[in-house]
């Protein structure tokens, strides 16, 4: 089936620093979104995007998170810097349409800031 | 049952048992995903019920949904141990033309088979 591949599988960075996590998304699609779990916890909405603009974020969505997709590439999660909390696992979805439709979620980015 | 600040719950049964996985949601939503998420893996949706919709079935997959008390369930039944995961609901609490933001809940350990 569609799969959604995210780069890499496990990211390590010293506090402080800059990370990109990177998502290929099912190639047809068109919204897309980041998501974050913490170890043991229920995954939560970060930001959904479309058109090559962030439509909806949340209060997690931090201002040192930026998302972009340039020229159709990598759909890429940034966090400039990164601070502790930031530790988690990311995932990245798509889905072709905007409502009522499955979304399709990568394996995820684990994230460890020390 | 799942849902908003509870934690991950867990449950062990053996193969051939049906199982019973329960979920409330807090507000308004259109639609009930049911993903299952394997070791190592992102979520995929296994199962999507519509506010319209009491029951829907998938194989040995049985979903129903009633909004009056905001809460649904997943049954599985005659379960084999390829059940073993981690299953979320998710609710698309979004405004009318808004785009897919799923909440998900706290999820629910299924072990089966030793």
């Amino acid at each position: 089936g569609p799969k959604v591949l995210q780069i890499p599988s496990h990211q390590i960075i010293d506090m402080g620093q800059m990370v990109t996590l990177n998502c290929d998304p099912v190639s047809n699609h068109l919204y897309f979104y980041w998501y974050k779990q913490i170890l043991g916890q229920q995954m939560e909405f970060l930001v959904n995007f479309y058109n090559g603009k962030v439509m909806e974020k949340s209060k997690l969505f931090k201002d040192q998170f930026s998302v972009e997709r340039p020229d159709g590439s990598y759909f890429t999660l940034k966090i400039q810097p990164t601070a502790l909390e930031d530790s988690a696992v990311y995932f990245c979805a798509s889905s072709f349409d905007k409502t009522n439709t499955e979304v399709f979620f990568g394996k995820g980015t684990r994230l460890t800031v020390v | 049952s799942q849902w908003g600040e509870e934690n991950l719950q867990a449950l062990s049964i053996q193969e051939g048992e049906d199982v019973t996985m329960n979920c409330s949601y807090k507000t308004y939503t259109t639609v009930v995903h049911w993903y299952r998420q394997d070791s190592g893996r992102g979520p995929a949706l296994i199962i999507l019920i519509r506010s319209n919709e009491r029951e829907k079935r998938s194989g040995r997959l049985r979903a129903t949904l009633d909004t009056s008390s905001q809460s649904g369930s997943l049954s599985i039944t005659a379960a084999q141990c390829e059940d073993t995961a981690v299953y979320f609901c998710a609710t698309d609490a979004r405004l009318s033309g808004s785009f897919n933001k799923l909440t998900f809940g706290a999820g629910t350990r299924l072990a089966v088979c030793p």
